[in-house]
């Protein structure tokens, strides 16, 4: 069965500061690896989408990078700001007998404050 | 462009109560699956479904019912309402294996 952690479990930082949110899979087989943010209350937001043939992707201040070998994933956000506060999930699927679900982890609780 | 949209937003149920949460995707994506999230657990799969007409077991999918009623709808059911099914309720949508997944704003259930 696929694992995913993602460690920290939180974090608060100081607003400008560069962040590492860390995301680790028990099983390399996976297709893609998709990065979400969720608000209080609120759904999941998309942020990034890496193929398992990929590296890294970029999106604004965001960069994710994959090992799919060793199992892991980065998310880098650039010169945090407060309105980055929010949870970040990451997820990896695996297309199987259940057609592309995603095995999600817990999620990395960011504060960034002013 | 809606996306997933989910109804009702907010519901309270007493215990033995039916519902039905409902699920449309405007992105003509095939597949679709309904997820439980609850504090400390993560994001669980409930049920999901590959096509019209075709809807399988996820990882906890006791207590519920689905239908897919068209490619566009995924309804779920509580048959008999519990505490233990208090939870926020996320539909999602994916067209192929290559692709994004994309979610609705949740279904926030309360069972007293």
């Amino acid at each position: 069965k696929q694992e995913v952690t993602q460690i920290p479990a939180a974090l608060s930082v100081p607003e400008g500061e560069n962040l590492v949110l860390n995301c680790s899979f028990t099983d390399s087989a996976i297709y893609n690896l998709q990065w979400f943010r969720q608000d209080p209350g609120k759904g999941l937001t998309s942020l990034l989408l890496i193929q398992s043939s990929q590296r890294e992707q970029t999106s604004g201040r965001l960069n994710a990078s994959l090992d799919k070998s060793s199992g892991r994933s980065t998310l880098y956000i650039a010169a945090s700001q407060p309105g980055d506060s929010a949870t970040y999930l990451c997820a990896v699927r695996r297309w199987d007998s259940t057609l592309g679900r995603l095995y999600f982890g817990r999620g990395t609780q960011l504060t960034v404050w002013p | 462009n809606a996306g997933v949209t989910q109804t009702p937003k907010f519901q309270v149920l007493k215990t033995g109560q039916s519902m039905t949460l409902q699920c449309a995707q405007d992105m003509n994506h095939n597949s679709m699956y309904w997820y439980r999230q609850d504090p400390g657990m993560g994001l669980r799969l409930i049920y999901y479904s590959a096509s019209e007409g075709t809807t399988d077991k996820g990882e906890v999918p006791n207590g519920y019912n689905v239908s897919r009623l068209n490619k566009r709808e995924f309804s779920l059911r509580l048959e008999s309402a519990a505490p233990s099914q208090t939870s926020v309720y996320f539909c999602a949508s994916v067209q192929g294996a290559g692709t994004e997944a994309f979610f609705g704003q949740g279904t926030r259930l309360t069972v007293v």
